[in-house]
């Protein structure tokens, strides 16, 4: 079975540009988690969905970060402007509560440096 | 809230030791407990898990046993490898959202 998917795996750019970032969860799932990872921080739970609707996106950082679940194999973090402070290694991951168990398997991240 | 306490790291111990990383949470009502490992570069994997007290979650030799009274997660390993190499994080989940409250982590070095 195919795990979480994100993509890119990694993403280069310059302060100020749009960068976005995808998630296709495990098929059957119908949660969704997205993270931050810094060596800061630590990990940080952004915002996570329940069959596509947002649930809570109190660790949002800033109005500049938004995310969108258009349907229940694919989501999007998009971040407008970026800022070199946003540098870190984003997860995806998803869960099904359809199961009763609230196991969340994550994808294999995606590393962004903003210059 | 919730809270999630690991030891800090690095710990470094040479092949085949005895390996013990503490985990204490806080927290109201009766959450699952997880161990996830981080290789370098990759994302989290589960390690292991528990739901309920007394229960012992156990994978790959690792284990780690659900104490309500000391409301700890504790993960051991009798003997470890170089391969295990990673980071270790310790987790809980909020029964009413299932939301994950992660520890920070415990970087383990196994010196051959």
């Amino acid at each position: 079975d195919a795990g979480v998917i994100q993509s890119p795996r990694h993403e280069v750019t310059e302060m100020g540009q749009e960068v976005t970032l995808r998630c296709k969860p495990i098929s059957g799932h119908n949660s969704l988690f997205w993270y931050r990872q810094t060596m800061m921080r630590g990990l940080e739970l952004l915002i996570y969905f329940n069959n596509n609707v947002p649930i809570d996106d109190s660790g949002m950082p800033e109005d500049r970060f938004s995310a969108k679940m258009p349907n229940a194999s694919f989501s999007t973090l998009k971040i407008q402007p970026s800022e070199p402070r946003d540098s870190a290694v984003y997860f995806c991951a998803s869960s099904s509560l359809r199961a009763s168990t609230d196991t969340q398997y994550f994808g294999p991240g995606t590393r962004l440096t903003v210059l | 809230g919730d809270s999630v306490t690991q030891m800090e790291g690095p710990v470094t111990l040479s092949e085949e030791a005895f390996l013990t990383i503490n985990c204490t949470y806080t927290a109201t009502g009766y959450p699952s407990l997880f161990w996830y490992v981080q290789y370098p570069g990759e994302g989290l994997q589960l390690l292991l898990k528990a739901t309920k007290a007394d229960d012992k979650g156990s994978n790959k030799g690792f284990e780690a046993t659900y104490r309500k009274e000391t409301t700890s997660f504790h993960l051991e390993k009798g003997s470890v490898q170089v391969s295990d190499s990673a980071v270790y994080f310790c987790a809980l989940s909020d029964r009413g959202t299932y939301k994950y409250i992660f520890g920070t982590g415990t970087r383990l070095k196994v010196l051959a």
